[in-house]
């Protein structure tokens, strides 16, 4: 069966180091992936996108790889900071173009002061 | 600009009553998306407006959920004659017809049935 699994449910680190996130899928080949950040009560906010020949992305201290060979996306925040603490999914397009997103469980971050 | 707009934000309601939750996209937005996340869960999708296309509603969980696209615009989930099963946070997504795009939340209504 088809199938994301995130890493963990739940992951704390100390302020200023960096948090890597794992994002497994079975079953599944995408055209992409997109990571989001959820916040309490709030609804997903768009972080990134990776293309599948894409190997790594970058913006500000946020990094994601994707390897379609193993299966496997990892996102990282460096110089983490208790404002980073969130909830972080990923998302599969495996049809490509404007098609809804297949969503992991997520992964929630606490950054620890 | 505005982003994408949900209401109500709360919503409780009797077992067995009718709910119509509403969907602003953004606008100039083609495709509208409908999720469901349920505690500790994943967002499970509902169904998918894309342009002037018949919709997909594969992810709908019964006949009693439906949902309309009004003028290519606003969205309304409706669901009939709710369980205590279908309380969740219902999420509205929007994106545009360019591919590979991300999609933008409302931030969605939350609905408890008693």
């Amino acid at each position: 069966s088809q199938k994301i699994e995130q890493n963990s449910e739940a992951l704390n680190i100390q302020e200023g180091k960096t948090a890597t996130l794992t994002c497994n899928y079975t079953n599944y080949s995408p055209a992409y992936l997109q990571w989001y950040r959820q916040d309490p009560g709030r609804g997903p906010v768009f972080l990134l996108l990776i293309r599948e020949n894409e190997k790594e992305k970058r913006k500000e201290r946020l990094k994601v790889t994707f390897d379609t060979t193993l299966k496997q996306s990892l996102f990282h925040i460096t110089a983490s900071q208790p404002a980073d603490s969130a909830t972080y999914l990923c998302a599969l397009d495996v049809y490509s173009g404007n098609t809804p997103l297949v969503f992991g469980k997520g992964t929630r971050l606490s950054v620890i002061a | 600009g505005a982003g994408v707009s949900q209401s109500p934000s709360n919503k409780v309601t009797e077992k067995g009553k009718d709910v119509e939750l509403r969907c602003d996209p953004i606008s100039g937005h083609t495709a509208l998306y409908w999720y469901r996340q349920s505690l500790g869960q994943g967002l499970e999708f509902l169904i998918y407006f894309q342009g002037n296309s018949a919709p997909d509603k594969s992810g709908l969980p019964s006949d009693r959920f439906s949902a309309e696209r009004t003028g290519g615009s606003v969205s309304t989930l409706t669901i009939q004659r709710t369980q205590q099963e279908d309380s969740a946070v219902y999420l509205c997504a929007s994106s545009s017809t360019v591919s590979n795009q991300p999609q933008h939340f409302g931030d969605g209504t939350r609905l408890s049935i008693l």
